[in-house]
């Protein structure tokens, strides 16, 4: 099991770029999220998906950032355009049923 | 509004010695605990957890203890090794099923050899 997989691990980008965080869960699961972690804020929840269907996304933070899922093996979180206040680590996490979150290793964002 | 608090940003142990981090928290409709650890570069790992309906967790040197009244828990890990150093977040939710986790900030734990 190779875990939840984070790309890229490290992204730097000019303010006004669009930015695409890839994610691929664990198999079998069936509930995945974005989590957002910053200094001052600690560790947010962004958005959860369940079945491939969001469920929730009150947590992102506005319009200029999205998130699909078009299966069951891969997410993305986009944010377009990029500011410097996104700067953060971009976490995703997947869990099945009765079993706790598994972490990916996030993606360092800077946004210049 | 912080519902979760960890009020300690960093603790520094010996190892041999007893690690104690605490967590606070503020809805009442939280029953149910955990807490993570984080090493550099790496995603959060999931460490220990309790349900509202115990006063007391324990898997070998960790301990989760809960304190529904004073809405407080705390970590025991005996005896600290340097290994444990890590950041800890605790984190709530409503109920066991309950997808939402609410986490606090962390504890950055440094245990010397």
């Amino acid at each position: 099991d190779a875990g939840v997989i984070q790309s890229p691990r490290h992204e730097v980008t000019e303010m006004g770029q669009e930015v695409t965080l890839r994610c691929k869960p664990i198999s079998g699961h069936n509930s995945l999220f974005w989590y957002r972690q910053t200094m001052m804020r600690g560790l947010e929840l962004l958005i959860y998906f369940n079945n491939n269907v969001p469920i929730d996304d009150s947590g992102m933070p506005e319009d200029r950032f999205s998130a699909k899922m078009p299966n069951a093996s891969f997410s993305t979180l986009k944010i377009q355009p990029s500011e410097p206040r996104d700067s953060a680590v971009y976490f995703c996490a997947s869990s099945g049923q009765g079993r706790g979150y598994t972490f990916g290793s996030g993606t360092r964002l800077t946004v210049v | 509004d912080q519902q979760v608090k960890q009020n300690s940003p960093s603790l520094s142990v010996q190892e041999g010695r007893i690690s104690i981090l605490n967590c606070d928290y503020t809805n009442s409709m939280f029953d149910y605990f955990l807490w993570y650890k984080k090493y550099p570069a790496e995603g959060p790992t999931f460490l220990i957890s309790i349900s509202s309906i115990k006063d007391k967790n324990e898997d070998g040197r960790f301990t989760v203890f809960l304190n529904k009244s004073a809405k407080h828990l705390s970590l025991h890990i005996v005896p600290s090794q340097p290994g444990d150093s890590a950041v800890y977040f605790c984190a709530a939710s409503r109920t066991r099923s309950n997808y939402k986790l609410t986490f606090g900030k962390g504890t950055l734990l440094t245990v010397n050899p």
